[in-house]
């Protein structure tokens, strides 16, 4: 069973780095796995940030394309984000999550809770 | 691009059935059949529900039923159960390898 974990600060200082990592215990080693990363602001609905399918290709939000990052480490079973030059507006749930060919996310973690406050 | 339309709440007795409307345009909802459902409980992770349009991942009883029509989806929950009280998400893929999800509708069971 391929279980999810996001990890990473819960609070971040504007204009800062935001990087999070998940652990995927239970199956990462299926080359044909997809990953994303969606978040959730408080009180609206959620936002994808992007994806990165097996191949190694990356798909992101095109209104963050210029700030968000995703990387695969196979060797510690993690899925990374990263999320640059940081405002309040990027405060929300930051969830990971795999991905199907067929662009729907079959499996989530619970999420961890960012705020970027100084 | 902007969020998929979804009513803010709806509502129904137990064994009832309520439909939540997820209403896009022809570059999302009705120009794919990517089209998703998500089921959020507080301090649980989300679960799929329903994925390309209308089939449902294994676990999900069949009281969950998902359709389509022109540019809105629409998700069905038949006979209401008081476990089936949470936040639902449509997600669609969009033009230009873009998705976006929905405002999400919360279901309360009288």
């Amino acid at each position: 069973q391929v279980l999810l974990q996001e990890s990473g600060p819960g609070l971040v200082k504007p204009s800062d780095t935001l990087s999070l990592t998940c652990t995927v215990s239970g199956g990462f080693t299926n080359n044909a796995y997809y990953w994303g990363w969606i978040r959730q602001p408080p009180g609206k609905g959620p936002e994808w940030l992007g994806s990165m399918v097996h191949t190694g290709n990356t798909y992101y939000n095109p209104s963050l394309r210029s700030r968000v990052s995703i990387s695969i480490d196979k060797s510690k079973n993690q899925v990374s984000l990263q999320l640059t030059s940081v405002t309040a507006a990027d405060t929300a749930v930051y969830y990971c999550a795999k991905m199907m060919l067929r662009w729907y996310f079959d499996l989530w973690g619970r999420g961890t809770l960012v705020t970027v406050s100084s | 691009q902007s969020a998929l339309t979804q009513p803010p709440s709806a509502s129904g007795s137990p064994g009832q059935s309520v439909t939540i409307p997820c209403t896009g345009t022809s570059s999302d909802v009705g120009g794919y059949e990517y089209v998703s459902w998500y089921q959020v409980r507080p301090g649980k992770a989300p679960k799929l529900i329903i994925f390309d349009v209308n089939k449902r991942p294994s676990g999900v009883p069949d009281r969950f039923s998902g359709s389509k029509s022109g540019n809105t989806a629409s998700l069905t929950v038949s006979g209401l159960q008081s476990e089936d009280e949470a936040d639902y998400y449509c997600l669609s893929y969009t033009n230009n390898i873009n998705l976006v999800f929905g405002g999400g509708t919360k279901v309360t069971v009288l």
